[in-house]
């Protein structure tokens, strides 16, 4: 069965630092894909970025940036330089290549940026 | 472009009533999904479609729930009846389907929360 832990229920940092979300994820197909997806307060999820099981380059956006890891089945999500703005809970999730459409979401993390 | 739009906002019902959510996906998603949203259960998927085709709904708690997709523009899920356990926010998401298993992204609405008394 697939899973995605998200072992951090809730972190808080201060503005300007730098945190880093941990995903750990569980299959047993080697073709997935993996997603990180901002559940900001007004409710609605965003997605955020899509990893292909092939892909194991990091990625940066701006200030975000993603270390995916198929060693150790993890892809953690950092923030740099956070800001208040980027409080939400963070969503990793997993779905499997050329089977389904369903994606599975971890628990998520509920990120506090205090000023 | 607008994003994907359910209503109501918010509900709010009495035990043993009937709810009807209701779901427009974006313009030219061809897959569409609900999810439903609690502390204790996290984000679950409930059903989904590909083509107005529902595909998987194990993830239907019961058969006091059903959703249908009569086009490619409408979707509806219902409660009936309605207890307080349902109470939980409710999402629907599209996407644009190609293949089964393409990893495509998912749009997600704003969400329906909803209160059973």
């Amino acid at each position: 069965a697939q899973k995605v832990t998200q072992a951090q229920t809730e972190i808080s940092v201060v503005e300007k630092e730098d945190v880093t979300l941990d995903c750990v994820y569980e299959t047993r197909d080697t073709t997935y894909y993996l997603f990180w997806y901002k559940q900001p307060p007004s409710g609605e999820l965003v997605f955020l970025i899509r990893r292909n099981s092939f892909d194991e380059q990091n990625e940066i956006s701006g200030r975000y940036s993603w270390n995916f890891q198929k060693s150790t089945s993890s892809f953690n999500f950092t923030i740099t330089a956070s800001q208040v703005v980027d409080s939400a809970v963070y969503f990793c999730a997993l779905s499997l290549m050329n089977r389904d459409d369903k994606i599975i979401f971890g628990k998520g993390t509920r990120l506090h940026i205090l000023p | 472009d607008a994003g994907v739009i359910q209503s109501p906002r918010h509900e709010v019902t009495e035990m043993g009533q009937e709810v009807t959510l209701r779901c427009k996906p974006i313009s030219g998603h061809n897959s569409l999904f609900w999810y439903r949203q609690t502390m204790m259960r996290g984000l679950e998927l409930l059903i989904y479609f590909n083509n107005n085709v529902p595909i998987d709904d194990s993830g239907m708690p019961e058969d006091r729930f059903s959703a249908k997709m009569p086009n490619a523009s409408f979707s509806t899920l219902k409660i009936q009846p309605s207890e307080p356990r349902d109470s939980a926010v409710y999402f629907c998401a599209s996407s644009r389907y190609r293949t089964s298993g393409s990893g495509n992204e998912q749009f997600f609405g704003p969400g329906t929360r909803l209160t059973v008394l």
